[in-house]
């Protein structure tokens, strides 16, 4: 499966350092969504984009950034995060038409803030 | 506001015996997909299911709609060892306005026992 790629895989931070998560889609989708994993809460909504417009923020703390410069790219700033929140971050991507919807996720970017 | 409700949110079960994960809403739902998450994976698309009262299958997976559409099933017979993973149920529930989202539920977490 390699519709939706996301990079790094694997990534560790401090609590002062600044990273970007990458998320490609290959399927020509027109929304693009971020999802947080943690075991305490699975698959919380973070932000979505339609045709590159945010269209939702689920109160994400301003220390995470999203960033979509055109249908097929999306990117995560990170900077300054907590200990909690080391999670899953999972993208996905739809083609969004009417009440049709399937979601297709990329393989996550584990996030360990220590 | 809108929400998907799932149960249970572990399962454990000896290997042949069945398995059954339950979505509710307090809404009529225009559809309602299911997606598995096998451990240290991503989620993926299962099955969709649109009309009331519909049931499909997948070899030993069958899902099933309410007639009010407001419910849904996923069983599993006889279960084997790589069923194990997360089950997921999502829907499109509206978020205000005109807006819906895909929202899921809190899964499912089945685990087998050889």
């Amino acid at each position: 499966e390699t519709g939706v790629t996301q990079t790094p895989r694997h990534l560790v931070m401090g609590m002062t350092n600044k990273k970007s998560l990458k998320c490609e889609q290959h399927l020509g989708h027109n929304a693009m969504y971020w999802y947080k994993q943690s075991a305490k809460k699975p698959l919380e909504l973070m932000f979505v984009y339609n045709f590159k417009e945010q269209t939702e923020n689920n109160s994400v703390p301003s220390r995470f950034s999203p960033e979509c410069p055109n249908s097929s790219h999306l990117f995560l700033h990170l900077h300054t995060l907590q200990p909690e929140d080391s999670a899953l971050y999972l993208c996905a991507s739809s083609q969004v038409a009417g009440l049709q919807e399937t979601q297709y996720f990329g393989p996550g970017t584990r996030l360990l803030v220590l | 506001g809108q929400q998907v409700m799932q149960i249970p949110q572990y399962q454990h079960v000896q290997e042949g015996e069945d398995f059954t994960t339950y979505c509710n809403s307090s809404t009529t739902l225009s559809n309602i997909q299911w997606y598995k998450q096998r451990p240290g994976g991503h989620p993926v698309f299962l099955i969709q299911l649109v009309k009331s009262g519909e049931v499909k299958k997948q070899k030993r997976l069958t899902f099933q709609f309410g007639e009010a559409k407001k419910n849904s099933s996923l069983h599993i017979t006889a279960t084997q060892t790589t069923d194990v993973g997360t089950y997921f149920c999502a829907a499109r529930v509206n978020s205000g306005g005109s807006n819906y989202k895909l929202t899921f539920g809190k899964g499912t977490l089945l685990t087998v026992n050889p």
